[in-house]
C-alpha cells in the first residue's frame, strides 16, 4: 500500500538556520503530495502542495519540490523563525481518492 | 467561518465506558474525515463520508468503533466499550469535494484518555 516516510525528529535549530525535513513516498500511481503543519494544541493546517512531477509548492518561505525520480518531497526553508516551531507532516493522496496518507511527523523546535 | 468544531476537547473515562466524540464540519463542505493520532502509529484515517454516506471505513480498528453522519452538519465517533489502547487524539476534518484539489480543514482534536 501507499506509504510516507519522513525523517525522525525532533529537530532543534537556532533562529535563521536552514531547515530541511526529508520525505519519501511509496505509491502505486501518481499521487499529489502535501506538507501539513500542526502548532501546539491545534489541528493540522495545509502548508503547501504539489500535484505533479517537478511542481514546486511554496508558502510562508517554505518550499518543496515533487521529485518523481527519487520519490521525494523534501521540505526546506532558508531561515527559520521561533514561530516555525511545530510538528510537520508529509502526506500523499492518490488520484481519484480523498484519502490522505501521512508520515509520522517531525517536531521542529527553533530557539532564539 | 468558525472552522471545524469538535467536542469535547478533552475526555477522560474509565475502561469499559462508552465514549462519543462529536464533530461539526464547515458549512457547505460535503466530505468529513475522522483521524486518530498516536505516538506509535502517527496519524491514521479511520473513516470518511461523502454527502453523509460512509465511503471508506477500512481504517476503523474494530467493531467497538462506529461512526455516523445523520446530516451534513454533524457527525459522531463512538467507542463502546472503550479500552486504554484507544487513548489518542481524534481529529475531524472536512472538505468540499468538487473535482481537482480539495483541501481538508482540520478541527482542534479531542484528546481521549481511557484509564
Amino acid at each position: 500500500g501507499d506509504s510516507v516516510t519522513q525523517m525522525e525528529g525532533p529537530v532543534t535549530l537556532s533562529e535563521e538556520a536552514f531547515l530541511t525535513i526529508n520525505c519519501t513516498y511509496t505509491a502505486t500511481g501518481y499521487p499529489s503530495l502535501f506538507w501539513y503543519v500542526q502548532y501546539p494544541g491545534e489541528g493540522l493546517q495545509l502548508l503547501l502542495k504539489a500535484t505533479k512531477a517537478d511542481d514546486k509548492g511554496s508558502n510562508k518561505g517554505f518550499e518543496a519540490t515533487y521529485r518523481k525520480e527519487t520519490t521525494s518531497f523534501h521540505l526546506e526553508k532558508g531561515s527559520v523563525q521561533v514561530s516555525d516551531s511545530a510538528v510537520y507532516f508529509c502526506a500523499l493522496r492518490e488520484g481519484g481518492s480523498e484519502k490522505l496518507v501521512f508520515g509520522k511527523g517531525t517536531k521542529l523546535t527553533v530557539n532564539p | 467561518d468558525a472552522g471545524v468544531i469538535q467536542s469535547p476537547r478533552h475526555e477522560v473515562t474509565e475502561m469499559g465506558q462508552e465514549v462519543t466524540l462529536r464533530c461539526k464540519p464547515i458549512s457547505g463542505h460535503n466530505s468529513l474525515f475522522w483521524y486518530r493520532q498516536t505516538m506509535m502509529r502517527g496519524l491514521e484515517l479511520l473513516i470518511y463520508f461523502n454527502n453523509n454516506v460512509p465511503i471508506d471505513d477500512s481504517g476503523m480498528p474494530e467493531d467497538r468503533f462506529s461512526a455516523k453522519m445523520p446530516n451534513a452538519s454533524f457527525s459522531t465517533l463512538k467507542i463502546q466499550p472503550s479500552e486504554p489502547r484507544d487513548s489518542a487524539v481524534y481529529f475531524c476534518a472536512s472538505s468540499l469535494v468538487a473535482g481537482g484539489f480539495n483541501e481538508q480543514f482540520f478541527g482542534p482534536g479531542t484528546r481521549l484518555t481511557v484509564l
